[in-house]
């Protein structure tokens, strides 16, 4: 079964800082890992899809890495802001045919102005 | 090209009656997942479906709780008898291809008196 885990749960920061956040996964047999971020009573917003062929992605200030051999993802975001406070999941894709996305705990990102 | 639709926002049921949550995919996506997430807790997968056909509902509570999506109009969770555990957050979200990007709803906040 594929339990997802992130470090992490919380963080507060200075704007202008650089910083990463962490997810694991148990089961390296993923489709695909995603990123995602949740601000207070909203949906979740799609940030960076990283397909299980690749080594990371990159949107922006934002960089996701990928290491399925380890169970690993990063994301790491530059330059922080004060809108880039919420609430930020990954999310993997596995089961029989990938339909399964296994969402952790998420980390909740404070930048302070 | 509009976002996944979800529909109402907020309901509010008392314990014993039925509550129904809709959810309209982006346009040209025919993989509909469900989740459900409660206070202070991660996105737990319910039920994953495509047009017509349940593929995955290995998530979903095996009474009370059914899903459809049907050939015309849009997704379906219908959760009859609520009781006050069923209160959290249900989130829709549309996929163009079995494991391709996800993209959420607003989602449904059920409160049940």
């Amino acid at each position: 079964k594929q339990e997802v885990t992130q470090i992490p749960a919380a963080l507060s920061v200075p704007e202008g800082e650089n910083l990463v956040l962490n997810c694991s996964f148990t089961d390296s047999a993923i489709y695909n890992l995603q990123w995602f971020r949740q601000d207070p009573g909203k949906g979740l917003t799609s940030l960076l899809l990283i397909q299980s062929s690749q080594r990371e992605q990159t949107s922006g200030r934002l960089n996701a890495s990928l290491d399925k051999s380890s169970g690993r993802s990063t994301l790491y975001i530059a330059a922080s802001q004060p809108g880039d406070s919420a609430t930020y999941l990954c999310a993997v894709a596995s089961g029989n045919y990938g339909q399964n996305f296994v969402f952790g705990p998420g980390t909740r990102l404070s930048v302070l102005p | 090209n509009a976002g996944v639709m979800q529909n109402p926002r907020h309901l509010v049921r008392r314990r014993g009656q039925e509550a129904r949550l809709r959810c309209s995919p982006m346009k040209g996506h025919s993989h509909v997942y469900w989740y459900r997430q409660l206070p202070e807790e991660g996105l737990k997968f319910m039920v994953y479906l495509q047009k017509e056909n349940i593929i995955d509902e290995s998530g979903m509570p095996k009474e009370r709780f059914s899903a459809e999506f049907p050939k015309e109009g849009p997704s379906i969770l219908r959760i009859q008898q609520v009781v006050r555990g069923d209160s959290a957050a249900y989130f829709c979200a549309s996929s163009p291809t079995q494991t391709g990007e996800l993209f959420f709803g607003e989602g449904s906040r059920l409160t049940v008196l």
